[in-house]
């Protein structure tokens, strides 16, 4: 089964308004989260780092004001698209690693679409 | 993280061993070679990984070229639920495992 979990799997919002996308590991800890977006027929691309306590790493090009992540417990980190505009359209998607293994486990994928 | 070479994509007849390769030339000593893959529309799947030994678990092998500058996945007997795109990844772990994903290779499993 899962072990990573993203809520909402799909999103339609209207343009000016703000979405929150949650990632949740369901058996275990994870001090660290990473969140990415796809565009279609693109590969994934690093948003930023999540840290549990602390404030997000973002890549370079990613806006921290616009893309507001927040580490508060152990288990979920949370994404919000502030103000989202058409551009902002895309495949989002989480993932943590579980300190005990070697792999890193991805979320299903959350679909924004903002008209 | 070393830069990782893939082709564009493959075809596989269904039932067939689908091998699908990966140069990752400057690979330094303490980086893992991953693979996953990614179904239309979902989040990457873990496959395996390793670092000098081929490895080998329920859904691949993966097999390292003794200089560690390539790589080979294979899946033995390919569906059409393979019918994904594949990444290859060089990863140090001992980093906070984030993930800087290629291109990869669209496998495409066909009857």
């Amino acid at each position: 089964g899962a072990v990573v979990s993203q809520h909402p799997s799909w999103v339609i919002c209207k343009s000016g308004t703000s979405v929150k996308i949650e990632c949740r590991s369901l058996d275990f800890q994870a001090t660290t989260m990473f969140w990415y977006r796809q565009f279609p027929k693109q590969s994934l691309m690093l948003m930023a780092t999540s840290n549990e306590g602390s404030k997000a790493t973002y890549e370079q090009g990613v806006e921290k004001d616009k893309f507001l992540i927040n580490h508060a417990s152990l288990t979920l980190s949370t994404l919000t698209v502030t103000s989202a505009h058409p551009e902002d359209s895309s495949f989002y998607i989480c993932s943590a690693r579980r300190v005990s293994a070697g792999e890193l486990f991805f979320g299903e994928g959350s679909r924004l679409t903002v008209l | 993280d070393a830069k990782t070479t893939q082709p564009t994509s493959m075809d596989c007849a269904e039932g067939r061993a689908a091998n699908l390769p990966c140069n990752h030339s400057t690979i330094s000593g303490n980086e893992y070679v991953y693979w996953y893959r990614q179904i239309h529309s979902q989040g990457p799947q873990y496959i395996i990984h390793g670092l000098k030994n081929n490895e080998t678990n329920e859904m691949a092998s993966l097999i390292i070229t003794e200089d560690r500058k390539s790589s080979t996945l294979i899946l033995p007997h390919a569906t059409l639920r393979d019918t994904a795109v594949y990444y290859c990844i060089a990863v140090n772990t001992g980093t906070a495992s984030k993930l800087t994903f290629g291109t990869g290779t669209r496998l495409q499993v066909t009857l």
